[in-house]
């Protein structure tokens, strides 16, 4: 089984829907992770989360919010897509726990259309 | 403020060769450094890190050294093969003020039998 699930796997939306992408772990790590990654440009933070109470903004986070539901479990929301948030997204999780360095462990993404 | 920048692809290769991927850092302090890597269809995995300076990352024949006078942490691997076509990013951690985690833009590498 996976480690860090994330639904849908696709979803082709039309310009202002609310859209949600969640994500789920298994690995019991504490911190959790939305990036983006757009062809040319790499991955960009979204938003993080150190744990249940912590949620800070990363890079790129004008149009995103996101909600830390459980430790296992942090989704992210469009509240009114836009096509230039076409894009793939990805989850990730790691531990404070581990030594030597941050260590990310990514969830296999979700491909968002906006029309 | 802090960055990375890794070469542009794609790199062809024919099996066997030798890859060099450079890659460079901008960054305050003393970040940890990290090669990722991304099959088709996947999300990214941690291919190899180092968290000093001098410190050699190394997993799957792959091989990276910390190089903090030259801002550097540039991937290599004597002899590729067909299944290392993947796209490779070159990451730091910071926590020196803001936390960051920030890739480059990624190199596409293919291997050609």
């Amino acid at each position: 089984d996976a480690d860090v699930t994330q639904t849908p796997r696709n979803r082709i939306t039309k310009t202002g829907k609310r859209i949600m992408l969640e994500c789920s772990q298994t690995k019991g790590h504490d911190r959790m992770y939305w990036y983006r990654q757009d062809p040319g440009l790499g991955l960009r933070l979204i938003y993080y989360s150190f744990d249940v109470k912590d949620i800070n903004k990363g890079e790129i986070s004008d149009g995103y919010s996101v909600s830390r539901q459980a430790q296992a479990k942090f989704s992210l929301s469009l509240e009114s897509a836009i096509p230039n948030q076409t894009a793939l997204y990805f989850c990730a999780t790691s531990s404070s726990k581990r030594d030597g360095g941050d260590e990310q462990f990514f969830g296999p993404g979700t491909r968002l259309t906006v029309l | 403020g802090d960055s990375v920048t890794q070469m542009e692809g794609p790199v062809t290769l024919s099996e066997e060769a030798f890859l060099t991927i450079n890659c460079t850092y901008t960054a305050t302090g003393y970040p940890s450094l990290f090669w990722y890597v991304q099959y088709p269809g996947e999300g990214l995995q941690l291919l190899l890190k180092a968290t000093k300076a001098d410190d050699k990352g190394s997993n799957k024949g792959f091989e990276a050294t910390y190089r903090k006078e030259t801002t550097s942490f540039h991937l290599e691997k004597g002899s590729v093969q067909v299944s290392d076509s993947a796209v490779y990013f070159c990451a730091l951690s910071t926590t020196s003020g803001t936390y960051k985690y920030i890739f480059g833009t990624g190199t596409r590498l293919k291997v050609l039998a």
